[in-house]
């Protein structure tokens, strides 16, 4: 079965420090791989998305992840935390066709200190 | 519309009570997503309508969740005689594929 595993639930850096969130995944076979963020009382937000190809990749405001498949791996960066990345991160891994629905994590939640 | 828009945003009921959420998608989007979000538990997916196919409803939690979507656009979530674990955030998504799925802000509901 599909299962993605955020292995912290709570991370706290300093603004204009770096940041690295977890995420593992179980899947049968080649994965979409994806990075939401969800702010306080919002829905959710897509930041990046691996669906094949090169194995780094860029989204918004700044954050990139690498895929790593001999580490079941997609672990979501920044280089300069800004007080307005403070959210809720979800990694989410889906089908490589049709429509079956994303798995997700349970979440991490991100906090910055001045 | 420009966006996935969900309604209400907040509802407060009482143990017992039925409930209905609505959730309006993207226009043109053949797919449609219900997922429930307690708190630290992540995203619970509870059913997937695609088009004109049989929804998938493996998600549902219990015979109390029930959804339907009308006409290929608009879902409604029917809660009945809930309970105080039924609070949660209930999102939607629609999506041409799923792999760009668009999800609206939720709907909060809280069980007293």
């Amino acid at each position: 079965a599909q299962s993605v595993t955020q292995p912290d639930i709570h991370i706290t850096v300093s603004e204009g420090a770096s940041l690295e969130l977890r995420c593992n995944y179980s899947y049968g076979a080649t994965p979409y791989l994806f990075w939401y963020v969800q702010s306080p009382g919002q829905g959710l937000q897509l930041l990046l998305k691996y669906f094949s190809g090169d194995t780094l990749v860029q989204g918004i405001k700044g954050f990139e992840a690498e895929f790593k498949r001999s580490q079941s791996s997609f672990n979501l960066r920044k280089p300069s935390v800004h007080w307005s990345d403070a959210a809720e991160y979800f990694c989410a891994v889906g089908a490589l066709s049709g429509n079956t629905p994303l798995v997700f994590g349970k979440g991490t939640r991100l906090s910055v200190i001045a | 519309g420009a966006g996935v828009s969900q309604s209400p945003s907040n509802k407060v009921t009482e143990k017992g009570k039925d409930v209905e959420l609505r959730c309006d998608p993207i226009s043109g989007h053949t797919a449609l997503y219900w997922y429930r979000q307690s708190l630290g538990q992540g995203l619970e997916f509870l059913i997937y309508f695609q088009g004109n196919s049989a929804p998938d409803k493996s998600g549902l939690p219990s015979d109390r969740f029930s959804a339907e979507r009308t006409g290929g656009s608009v879902s409604t979530l029917t809660i009945q005689r809930t309970q105080q674990e039924d609070s949660a955030v209930y999102l939607c998504a629609s999506s041409l594929e799923s792999r760009l799925a668009v999800f609206g802000a939720g709907s909060r509901l809280t069980v007293l």
